[in-house]
């Protein structure tokens, strides 16, 4: 089975901190993204990544930056955080696509319920 | 832009069969994902169409029409455990991360 591993389901933290969202995947594949869910709004795109030190803006990369130093780990940074960054992050993996024409589903973590003070 | 819509809220009752429609206006097509959200919890894959037609798994059926940009996600013999939250989402291109729609939430009533 896919595993999709989140460092912290809760967090807690003030105005101004940096913090690290982490993740880790265990097979071996290729894409990572980030994600965060808010009521109303849905999953939004965050950043992704389709290697090693790779990465790509997704809708809504302000006030994030990401780090991919290893295959199996993509991490989300938040410089500064602000209270309108409360929300969920759910981090996601798959395969890169092949010609094969196998679905590449994404797989998900658990997710980070972060709340900013 | 990309646009995904699906309604927000369904209720059914226990036993009854229920169909979550997903209409898309995107500009491209290479698959459709339907995700499974229980409160609290992450996404878990459903079920994949690329090509028209009906896909059965279990008590859970999908069909695309691809020349109408529409999905719908089949529920059959419902149970309490299938309140959920049900995202409907594309794959635009080869290789590029999904577009989600907001997702339907669905309760199940005795």
């Amino acid at each position: 089975d896919v595993k999709v591993t989140q460092s912290s389901r809760y967090l807690v933290k003030r105005t101004g901190e940096k913090v690290f969202l982490e993740c880790v995947q265990d097979m071996d594949h290729e894409n990572m993204f980030w994600y965060r869910q808010d009521p109303g709004l849905g999953l939004r795109l965050i950043y992704f990544s389709y290697d090693v030190k790779m990465k790509e803006k997704g809708d809504i990369p302000e006030g994030y930056s990401v780090s991919r130093e290893k295959k199996e780990r993509f991490s989300l940074i938040l410089e500064s955080a602000s209270t309108n960054q409360t929300s969920m992050y759910l981090c996601a993996s798959s395969e890169r696509r092949s010609d094969r024409g196998v679905q590449e589903t994404q797989y998900f973590g658990p997710g980070t319920r972060l709340l900013v003070l | 832009g990309q646009n995904i819509d699906q309604p927000t809220e369904m209720t059914a009752t226990e036993g009854a069969i229920v169909q979550i429609n997903c209409t898309y206006q995107t500009s491209g097509f290479n698959g459709l994902f339907w995700y499974q959200q229980h409160a609290g919890e992450a996404p878990t894959f459903l079920s994949y169409n690329v090509l028209d037609g009906l896909e059965e798994k279990g008590r859970f059926s999908s069909f695309l029409s691809r020349s109408k940009g529409y999905s719908y996600l089949l529920l059959k013999e419902l149970q309490m455990k299938d309140s959920a939250s049900y995202l409907c989402a594309v794959r635009v291109r080869g290789n590029t991360p999904l577009v989600f729609g907001k997702g339907t939430r669905l309760s199940v009533i005795a």
